[in-house]
């Protein structure tokens, strides 16, 4: 398995109030990602980075910032958590030259 | 931008039967990928099929790649229930900082 860990597994927040998830990697992939999984939408890209301090947008950034400081950390921050942003959230890593990308288990996250 | 729609979306059998699942998109993706996500767990790759018409074969598992690849299908031979999850096609968004595309999913569940 690779590994990737990520923390809290499980929150439940109020809305309102800022939240940072954490993904953790021992693999020193090149590529991390955060995903959202919600029904009958499958998985959608939030951000991804592609190097220390270097990020961009996914497809539902809105809402969402991260910071990636350290090749083995990326986080994902709600600045103000809303009941939307309830969901489960998946990082996922990948290396340089390849598309293939290894999950971490996630995070459920309830805005309340 | 590029969608993949998979059918069925859900899918019910007994242990022993046939089933496959598909994956349609309109775009021609460069590789496309399958995974498994079991509940409460992130989506695990299986296979990554690159090149057009290619066929592979992981146990009772059977991978094909569409000639103009833009779909792909999935078959499993006597189901069993271990093959209970949620099938995930993603294919790569070329150049795009190994993005990948996921499908809606189809949800297995293999009973006795």
């Amino acid at each position: 398995d690779a590994g990737i860990t990520q923390s809290p597994r499980h929150k439940v927040t109020e809305t309102g109030t800022p939240v940072t998830l954490r993904c953790h990697q021992t693999e020193n992939h090149r590529y991390m990602y955060w995903y959202r999984q919600d029904p009958g939408h499958g998985l959608r890209l939030i951000h991804y980075s592609y190097g220390v301090k270097d990020t961009d947008k996914g497809e539902v950034s809105d809402g969402y910032s991260v910071s990636r400081s350290k090749t083995e950390d990326f986080l994902l921050t709600l600045e103000s958590a809303t009941s939307s942003q309830t969901s489960v959230y998946f990082c996922a890593i990948g290396r340089l030259g390849s598309y293939e990308q290894y999950f971490g288990p996630g995070t459920r996250l309830t805005v309340t | 931008t590029q969608l993949l729609e998979q059918s069925p979306q859900f899918l019910s059998i007994q242990e022993g039967e046939n089933l496959t699942v598909y994956c349609n998109s309109s775009s021609v993706f460069s590789s496309l990928q399958w995974y498994r996500q079991e509940p409460g767990e992130g989506p695990v790759l299986l296979v990554t099929v690159v090149t057009g018409g290619e066929v592979k074969k992981l146990k009772r598992l059977t991978f094909q790649f569409g000639d103009a690849r833009k779909d792909s299908s999935l078959h499993i031979t006597a189901a069993q229930p271990g093959d209970t999850g949620l099938y995930l096609c993603a294919g790569e968004n070329t150049g795009t900082a190994s993005k990948l595309t996921f499908g809606t999913g189809t949800r297995l569940q293999v009973t006795l």
